[in-house]
């Protein structure tokens, strides 16, 4: 079974500096991915970003970032330059890469709220 | 963006009726899930589908039913709707030669009085 734990129900940055969400996670998959979604206020669900298990580089997309280390089981969220826009709830998941259920697993989410 | 339309997006509808929602998708990926989010629970798995006819339960099941007799289309219903089902549902879909990815829908909002 897979578990993910996001432990920060709530986070303020000031904008336009960086800030990280956290997401600890817990498989017995030795390949899987682990992807970041935004939901803001009007409530779609955004594709943010993602890493595979196997991947010797941490990933980018623009100003997300994710901080992924392996041994810790963690893949931290990290936001440069935070803009009044990324005010949001992000979710942290993961899926199985190879074989097993295809079901994405999320965490119960952070809520990112920018100042001006 | 994905293809993957819900309807409907808002609901009110009284305790003890049938309620069926839809998703459409026009990605042709083989899996559908079906997702309610709740304050403080996140997004917790209904249903899901792994490809015509083929579904299954996930951990919040009880009092709903999908069906999927087309590869684009995957409806759920709450066969007796309960106060406890009030919640924003989340259609999703993914591929396996995509990093399996998920995609959502817009959400529908179903509140039941």
């Amino acid at each position: 079974a897979q578990k993910i734990t996001q432990t920060q129900p709530g986070m303020f940055v000031q904008e336009k500096e960086a800030v990280t969400l956290d997401c600890t996670y817990d498989t017995s998959d030795q390949s899987y991915g682990l992807f970041w979604y935004k939901q803001p206020s009007s409530g779609e669900m955004i594709f943010l970003i993602y890493q595979g298990s196997y991947d010797e580089q941490n990933a980018t997309e623009g100003r997300y970032s994710l901080n992924f280390q392996k041994a810790r089981k963690s893949a931290n969220l990290v936001i440069s330059a935070s803009q009044l826009g990324d005010s949001a709830m992000y979710f942290c998941a993961m899926v199985p890469k190879w074989g097993g259920s295809y079901i994405p697993t999320f965490g119960r989410g952070t809520s990112l709220i920018v100042h001006p | 963006d994905a293809g993957i339309t819900q309807s409907p997006r808002h609901k009110v509808t009284e305790t003890g009726t049938p309620v069926t929602l839809r998703c459409h998708q026009t990605e042709n990926h083989r899996y559908m899930y079906w997702y309610r989010q709740d304050p403080g629970h996140g997004l917790r798995l209904i249903h899901y589908s792994y490809g015509v006819k083929d579904t299954d339960k996930g951990e919040v099941s009880d009092g709903y039913s999908v069906s999927r007799s087309k590869t684009e289309d995957f409806l759920l219903t709450l066969e007796s709707a309960t106060s406890s089902q009030t919640s924003v549902y989340f259609c999703a879909i993914s591929e396996s030669d995509r990093n399996r990815v998920a995609f959502f829908g817009q959400g529908t909002r179903l509140t039941v009085v």
